[in-house]
């Protein structure tokens, strides 16, 4: 079975700097899909950024970039310039493609994001 | 569009009661999905529709089973509640497979 590991329970970055979240999987798949998501108070999950495991480029979205290391299976989450609305829990999450029977997606722990004024 | 719409938002229910919630996915998308967010398990997916059919379960007693309907609007039941089913019950729906699910805001269910 897969699993994901967000080994940093909580993070604290003062505004505008820069943090990065740690995330690591293990799986058997050659091809998956990796993705954050962002939950904030108000419980609703918000999808952060998503990578596709076959793709060598790290994918990035506005203040938000991961890197993606396959080999070492490592999927952490940078972001830049970090504002008051980003404090969240931040989960990491993996999942097989569909066609190889797909157990829905499997997440981490989750890291709390705390920023500092 | 609309985003996912879950309801009821809150619930509290008396331990041995069922409880059914409900999920209106986003136009368009097909696929359903739930998980269960509890502090102690954290995320955990229940089971996953598409197109009315059940495709994936997760590691969770009979009494929890869900249903999709031909407009895709899903819902889930929980028969004899225990206590350790108080938890947000979160709704996920995503427009063809292989792509990433939209979350509704959940239902927090909380069972006494």
């Amino acid at each position: 079975a897969q699993t994901v590991t967000q080994s940093q329970p909580e993070m604290s970055v003062q505004e505008a700097e820069t943090v990065t979240l740690s995330c690591t999987y293990d799986t058997s798949e050659s091809d998956y899909y990796l993705f954050w998501y962002k939950q904030p108070p108000s419980r609703q999950m918000i999808l952060v950024i998503r990578q596709e495991a076959y793709k060598q480029q790290n994918a990035t979205e506005n203040r938000f970039s991961v890197n993606f290391q396959k080999a070492a299976k490592s999927f952490s989450l940078k972001i830049s310039d970090s504002q008051l609305g980003d404090a969240a829990m931040y989960f990491c999450a993996y999942r097989r493609p569909t066609g190889g029977g797909a157990d829905g997606l499997t997440f981490g722990k989750g890291t709390h994001l705390i920023i500092q004024p | 569009k609309a985003g996912v719409t879950q309801t009821p938002r809150y619930l509290i229910k008396t331990r041995g009661q069922q409880v059914t919630l409900s999920c209106s996915p986003i136009s368009g998308h097909r696929s359903v999905s739930w998980y269960q967010q509890t502090p102690g398990q954290g995320l955990q997916f229940l089971f996953e529709y598409f197109s009315e059919t059940q495709r994936n379960k997760g590691n969770f007693p009979g009494r929890f089973s869900g249903r999709q309907f031909s407009n895709s609007r899903s819902e889930m039941n929980v028969s004899t509640l225990e206590l350790g089913d108080s938890a947000l019950y979160l709704c996920a729906s995503r427009q063809v497979t292989n792509t990433e699910a939209f979350f509704g805001q959940g239902t927090r269910l909380t069972v006494v």
